[in-house]
């Protein structure tokens, strides 16, 4: 079964609101990371945060990390159309980095 | 800088016929990983490699075979194609199982249908 379930799992907003998206998951792990798949593409990593980190910044990016909660929320601010694209939260295990559903966001011009 | 290099891009199979999905990386890798991508299933992790000559099996590795014998390829067989391995697969390489210190590569993709 999947580390990582994310939510919810579609989004629709307007370009300059702020969009936030959620990942729970199941064990303990030592980073969580974000990534983000334009239609048809490949996945792009936007940022990770350790274990021992509660909040993150990058750009109009910002990922929060709760551990005793196992989530984590990623907020993007001022949110533009170019930012439609699905995103996915992803936990190490060992050896393995393992993936959440995702998260579809669509922003309107 | 050709990073991660999936091929085919394209493939149409029949029940029952096998074949290879390429992976090459260029960066000197140590990790690599192949997974598939269902609709509403996100990723999930087929097999991965932490070096040369050495594999393991992920979440769902049934029906695929994987070898290492170059750092720089990564190929993931299908034995005897399925329907249910219909679905996009994608490669993955990073310099190491380090995630704090390193990036993911992604290839772009491998689209399967199986008839």
């Amino acid at each position: 079964s999947q580390q990582g379930e994310e939510d919810p799992q579609a989004l629709s907003i307007q370009e300059g609101e702020n969009a936030t998206m959620n990942c729970s998951y199941k064990t303990s792990i030592n980073n969580l990371q974000w990534y983000r798949q334009n239609s048809g593409r490949g996945l792009v990593h936007l940022i990770l945060i350790r274990s021992n980190e509660r909040e993150k910044h990058s750009g109009r990016l910002r990922v929060t990390l709760d551990t005793s909660k196992k989530s984590s929320s990623l907020l993007i601010t001022a949110s533009r159309a170019a930012d439609t694209a699905s995103y996915f939260c992803a936990t190490d295990n060992t050896d393995k980095l393992i993936f959440g559903t995702g998260t579809r966001l669509q922003v309107f011009p | 800088n050709a990073g991660v290099t999936q091929t085919p891009k394209f493939q149409v199979l029949k029940t029952g016929q096998s074949m290879t999905l390429q992976c090459a990386q260029d960066m000197n890798h140590e990790y690599m990983s192949w997974y598939r991508q269902d609709p509403g299933m996100g990723l999930r992790l087929i097999h991965y490699s932490v070096g040369a000559g050495i594999t393991d099996q992920g979440e769902v590795p049934n029906g695929y075979n994987v070898s290492r014998s170059t750092t720089e390829d990564f190929p993931l067989r299908l034995l005897s194609a399925a329907p249910s391995q219909t679905s996009v697969y994608f490669c993955a390489s990073s310099r190491t199982t380090d995630y704090s210190g390193n990036t993911i590569y992604f290839g772009e993709g491998s689209w399967l249908t199986v008839v």
